[in-house]
């Protein structure tokens, strides 16, 4: 069975400083890894994703994330911190039964100091 | 702005009542999926709907059933409703059912 772990559910980053959001997955078969985040009172947004291929995935607002196999992680990361990126993220792996449905990890709140 | 917009926005229910979340669908999206996301948690699968069929449910009890419609747009009802089902509900849809989930904004349910 797949499930994703999150670790830390509150990170406090300084604006301008490199964010790094730790995702830990368990899947016994490829996966599919997804980042959303979720604004107040707001549905879930994609981020980014991996299928296959390269393993350094880019997403918007200047995310990426990186696969590694050998360690089980998808962390995402983003170079320099905005104000706007304030959020919560979600990490979260794709069954591979019939639905794809997503499994979601317990989410990091993503704080931004001025 | 996903295209998939979910109603009522809030609502407040009594224990042991019963409750009709509703979700339209992003157009030519067949494949509709139901989250629960409980406050401080991520969400939870409740069930998917392909072509108006279920396909693939979670681990949540009868009393919450669904149904998807011939236009694609999706209904979520609860029964019996106890306080434990207060929660943010995410409805997605997707052109298929390996494709990106689109997601609305969420009912919040609230039961007292």
């Amino acid at each position: 069975a797949q499930s994703v772990t999150q670790l830390g559910s509150h990170v406090s980053v300084s604006e301008g400083a490199l964010v790094l959001l730790r995702c830990n997955y368990s899947s016994s078969v490829p996966p599919y890894l997804f980042w959303y985040v979720q604004y107040p009172n707001q549905g879930l947004q994609l981020l980014l994703k991996y299928t296959t291929g390269a393993t350094l995935v880019k997403g918007i607002n200047g995310f990426e994330a990186e696969f590694k196999k050998s360690e089980t992680s998808f962390h995402l990361t983003k170079p320099s911190a905005h104000m706007s990126d304030a959020a919560e993220y979600f990490c979260a792996v794709s069954g591979m039964d019939s639905s794809y449905k997503l499994i979601f990890g317990s989410g990091t709140r993503l704080l931004v100091r001025p | 702005e996903t295209g998939v917009t979910q109603s009522p926005t809030h609502l407040i229910k009594t224990r042991g009542q019963q409750v009709t979340l509703r979700c339209s669908s992003q157009s030519g999206h067949n494949t509709v999926s139901w989250y629960q996301q409980a406050l401080g948690q991520g969400p939870q699968f409740i069930f998917q709907y392909y072509r108006e069929e279920e396909n693939g449910r979670g681990n949540f009890p009868p009393r919450f059933s669904g149904l998807q419609f011939p236009n694609y747009s999706s209904e979520l009802n609860v029964n019996a409703l106890e306080l434990d089902d207060s929660a943010l509900y995410l409805c997605a849809s997707s052109l298929d059912v390996n494709t990106e989930a689109f997601f609305g904004q969420g009912t919040r349910l609230t039961v007292v």
